[in-house]
């Protein structure tokens, strides 16, 4: 059964405090690893997809990188506005793009100015 | 980019009636969409796969004759939560395969049963 552990629950951070989010995760044969933000009340919002160990992504303050084991989300110098629950999700199987994702249970990430 | 119209965003019914939830892919045809539900502070629990003209398939655990989907066109996925009762209350999201981009969730639907 895949498995998606995400640490810390919740991290607050004063503003311009760098850090990093962590997802670990077990799957049989990963297609792709997502990171999505989702502010309260709201659907998640995609950010990431990575496929392989070693690719990194970047957008903004955020940047994603994946090892066999693990993904970071690592956010530079932030702002209140990145405050947001921040998700990781796994796919697995041989039907890519349509096979379900299983979600971890998120970081609770506040920004305090 | 692709959009997900999902609606009501929030429903408050009492105890014991139903209420359909809607998800429309306004620019793409959705052959397959996921249902979710979110309890507070939890993260998102699959509880079934709808396709378009096949039957739904549900995740262990979960009612199918509580929770009817029904997938009737490319564009149109609904979620009826039947003889609803306080313990349905929950947020529930439903999302669309976008290839490499993951899946475009909806803006999701409170429902409170009172």
């Amino acid at each position: 059964e895949d498995q998606v552990t995400q640490s810390p629950e919740a991290l607050r951070l004063q503003e311009g405090e760098s850090s990093s989010l962590n997802c670990s995760y077990t799957v049989s044969g990963l297609r792709g690893l997502f990171w999505y933000r989702q502010d309260p009340g709201k659907g998640p919002e995609f950010l990431f997809t990575l496929y392989s160990a070693g690719e990194e992504k970047e957008k903004e303050r955020l940047k994603a990188t994946l090892t066999k084991k693990e993904s970071f989300l690592h956010i530079t110098a932030p702002k209140p506005e990145d405050s947001a629950t921040y998700l990781c999700a796994v796919q697995a199987g041989s039907n890519f793009g349509n096979e379900k994702l299983t979600f971890g249970t998120g970081t609770r990430l506040t920004i305090i100015p | 980019g692709a959009v997900v119209s999902q609606h009501p965003s929030w429903v408050i019914c009492k105890s014991g009636t139903s209420v359909k939830i809607e998800c429309r892919s306004l620019d793409f045809q959705a052959t397959t969409m996921f249902w979710y539900r979110q309890f507070p502070k939890q993260s998102l629990m699959l509880m079934a796969t709808s396709n378009e003209g096949s039957k739904a398939t549900y995740e262990q655990g979960v009612e199918k004759d509580k929770f009817l989907i029904n997938h009737a066109s490319l564009t149109l996925s609904t979620l009826t939560v039947t003889s609803a009762h306080p313990e349905d209350s929950s947020f529930y999201i439903c999302s669309a395969p976008q290839g490499m981009r993951g899946y475009t969730f909806g803006s999701g639907t409170r429902l409170t049963v009172v």
